[in-house]
């Protein structure tokens, strides 16, 4: 059965700094990781979605890699705003239809 | 403006009473998804649907059913035969196959 696990779970950290969020899964039989967004009381905003073929996806101050072997992919946030505060979910796709198997997420607060 | 409409945002429901979640898409996706979210869990996967007049469970059907009799909307039913309805539940659509996901706003339901 697959598992995700997001490390860590809460992050607290100044205005500007340089982030990383921890995402880890135990089949590496995946088509796909989607990295999300969600605001308190609010939907999911999708953010990166990477192919298990491909190894990393940049989008604006978001990269994301994939290491499919390693069951392992980052989130890498730059110079983080207050702004970005939200929690951050990991989700893997195990059937190729998109049905998604999540990890819980890590809180993050930004400071100014 | 293409998204994803649930509908209502709060629901209230007593025991013993069954109720029906509304989830609309204009994006012209043809596949769509219902996961349920608890405070502290990942996302669950409760039902998905790839094509019209078609759908498969997911890992928590027990005491939820839906239909899929258009292509834009996919309504989940919460029965009373589900023990612990009380959760947020987000309605999420696809093109179809390994593709991003991107969800609705969310309905809380709330057993009173």
């Amino acid at each position: 059965k697959q598992e995700v696990t997001q490390i860590p779970a809460a992050l607290s950290v100044p205005e500007g700094e340089n982030l990383v969020l921890n995402c880890s899964f135990t089949d590496s039989a995946i088509y796909n990781l989607q990295w999300f967004r969600q605001d308190p009381g609010k939907g999911l905003t999708s953010l990166l979605l990477i192919q298990s073929s491909q190894r990393e996806q940049t989008s604006g101050r978001l990269n994301a890699s994939l290491d499919k072997s390693s069951g392992r992919s980052t989130l890498y946030i730059a110079a983080s705003q207050p702004g970005d505060s939200a929690t951050y979910l990991c989700a893997v796709d195990r059937s190729g239809y998109s049905t998604l198997t999540f990890g819980k997420g890590t809180m993050l607060l930004v400071s100014p | 403006d293409g998204g994803i409409t649930q509908s209502p945002k709060y629901l209230f429901r007593k025991e013993g009473q069954n109720v029906t979640l509304s989830c609309e898409q204009n994006l012209n996706h043809d596949a769509m998804y219902w996961y349920r979210q608890d405070p502290g869990q990942g996302l669950r996967l409760i039902y998905y649907s790839q094509i019209v007049n078609d759908f498969q469970k997911g890992d928590i059907a027990e005491g939820y059913s839906v239909s899929r009799e258009k292509k834009e909307s996919f309504p989940l039913t919460v029965t009373s035969a589900q023990k612990n309805p009380t959760a947020f539940y987000l309605c999420a659509s696809s093109i179809g196959g390994t593709t991003e996901a991107f969800f609705g706003q969310g309905t809380r339901l709330t057993v009173v």
